[in-house]
């Protein structure tokens, strides 16, 4: 069975600062995605970026980038020129690939980042 | 093009009786899932459609229930309420094209039971 696991209940950084979200995953897979997902406190969860597993390309979105290690089971995310706007719950989830048709994601505990003006 | 939308945004129910949730994926989005979100147990899969038919279901018991229709509209049902039953019910719709599958959520409904 997989497991997502995030280390940091809780982090808290100034406006503009970079900030680094830590998850790590246990899985035999080897053709998967990875995901993050934020959810503001309107609890609209919001993709912010995917991986897939087969890519060695770290994936970016903007502002948004992550850091990829295969082998260590290693998916963090990092946020540059944070704004006031980032904070939220971000979680981290795993979903097998693969044609056996078992798409659901099995998420993280979630880190609650507050970005202090 | 429109989001995923879920009816209703909130609910207020006793212990014992039933309820029924609705969710509309993004259009052309085939496939429907569901998740259950508490403060205690975090996030979990429920179940998941696709044309119609259950692809997979998550570790719930029978009270919970679901489906599909042909306009890939979903619905869940949960009968004989429990206090334990309060979340947030999450719906998430991707296009199920393969291996391109990321799933996008609507706004969620609050469920508390009483």
């Amino acid at each position: 069975a997989q497991t997502v696991t995030q280390s940091q209940p809780e982090m808290s950084v100034q406006e503009a600062e970079t900030v680094t979200l830590s998850c790590t995953y246990d899985t035999s897979e080897n053709n998967y995605y990875l995901f993050w997902y934020k959810q503001p406190p309107s609890r609209q969860m919001i993709l912010v970026i995917r991986q897939e597993a087969y890519k060695q390309q770290n994936a970016t979105e903007n502002r948004f980038s992550v850091n990829f290690q295969k082998a260590a089971k290693s998916f963090s995310l990092k946020i540059s020129d944070s704004q006031l706007g980032d904070t939220a719950m971000y979680f981290c989830a795993f979903m097998k690939g693969g044609g056996d048709s078992n798409y659901q994601l099995i998420w993280g505990a979630g880190t609650k980042l507050i970005i202090k003006p | 093009k429109a989001g995923v939308t879920q009816t209703p945004r909130y609910l207020i129910k006793t212990r014992g009786q039933q309820v029924t949730l609705s969710c509309s994926p993004i259009s052309g989005h085939r496939s429907v899932s569901w998740y259950q979100q508490t403060p205690g147990q975090g996030l979990q899969f429920l179940f998941e459609y696709f044309s119609e038919t259950q692809r997979n279901k998550g570790n719930f018991p029978g009270r919970f229930s679901g489906r599909q229709f042909s306009n890939s509209r979903s619905e869940m049902n949960v009968s004989t309420l429990e206090l334990g039953d309060s979340a947030l019910y999450l719906c998430a719709s991707s296009l199920d094209l393969g291996q391109v599958n990321t799933q996008y959520f609507g706004p969620g409904t609050r469920l508390t039971v009483l």
